[in-house]
């Protein structure tokens, strides 16, 4: 058990739909990062929040969205969805730019 | 851009066998990882490499760096089934996030 913890585990939802993906760090863990793992494209960074500031963007669409909020959970907004988002969702949390630990993962399912 | 490779991407190895898994990066980093993936699991942690000549090893996994060369091997010491998984390795980005290799599905087999 890493200490970081996502919900919900598994989400199936239909195109066009929007949901919210939420990551609860490991106690004291200031940064939090977001990735995407599909078989076609692998793991992909997303988005990285530092004590509620965005600090790096990866590959995120525009209709992609996230942010941390004063007690240092994250949540990712997934909008306008499409069968090509389904993908495991992939948080993780650092003390700054150390080792990274992640979270048990979302699976989001888009029919 | 910073990419990483990994080759070979399968590898079917039989119990008690050695291998090695190989990792090159195109651009300096200061950091690389290497994780495990158990089929749909999360990612574990098996070894950070911060150093030229960097020298790790975990039970029967020996993980080395060579930032000349920007090249990382993963050794595997005579495999048992048990290590049958999909291991990564990921390099540190500038802005500390990670940018991960393709990944390298082993199969264990008596």
């Amino acid at each position: 058990d890493s200490g970081v913890t996502q919900t919900p585990k598994h989400l199936i939802t239909a195109t066009g739909q929007r949901v919210t993906l939420r990551c609860s760090p490991r106690s004291g863990d200031l940064s939090v990062y977001w990735y995407q793992q599909s078989l076609d494209q692998g793991l992909q960074f997303l988005i990285q929040y530092y004590n509620g500031e965005e600090r790096a963007k990866g590959n995120i669409l525009e209709r992609f969205s996230a942010q941390q909020f004063p007690d240092l959970h994250s949540e990712l907004n997934l909008s306008s969805l499409e069968l090509g988002d389904s993908a495991l969702y992939f948080c993780a949390s650092s003390l700054d730019r150390g080792e990274q630990y992640f979270g048990p993962g979302t699976r989001l399912t888009v029919t | 851009e910073l990419k990483v490779e990994q080759n070979p991407l399968f590898l079917s190895m039989q119990e008690g066998k050695n291998y090695t898994i190989y990792c090159n990066y195109s651009t300096t980093s200061d950091r690389l990882y290497w994780y495990r993936q158990d089929p749909g699991k999360s990612l574990e942690s098996l070894f950070v490499l911060l150093s030229n000549g960097a020298v790790k090893q975990e039970g029967r996994l020996m993980a080395s760096l060579d930032t000349k060369a920007r090249l990382s091997t993963l050794h595997i010491t005579a495999a048992v089934h048990d290590l049958s998984a999909t291991y990564f390795c990921a390099v540190g980005g500038s802005q500390g996030n990670l940018i991960f290799g393709k990944g390298t599905k082993l199969s264990v087999k008596p």
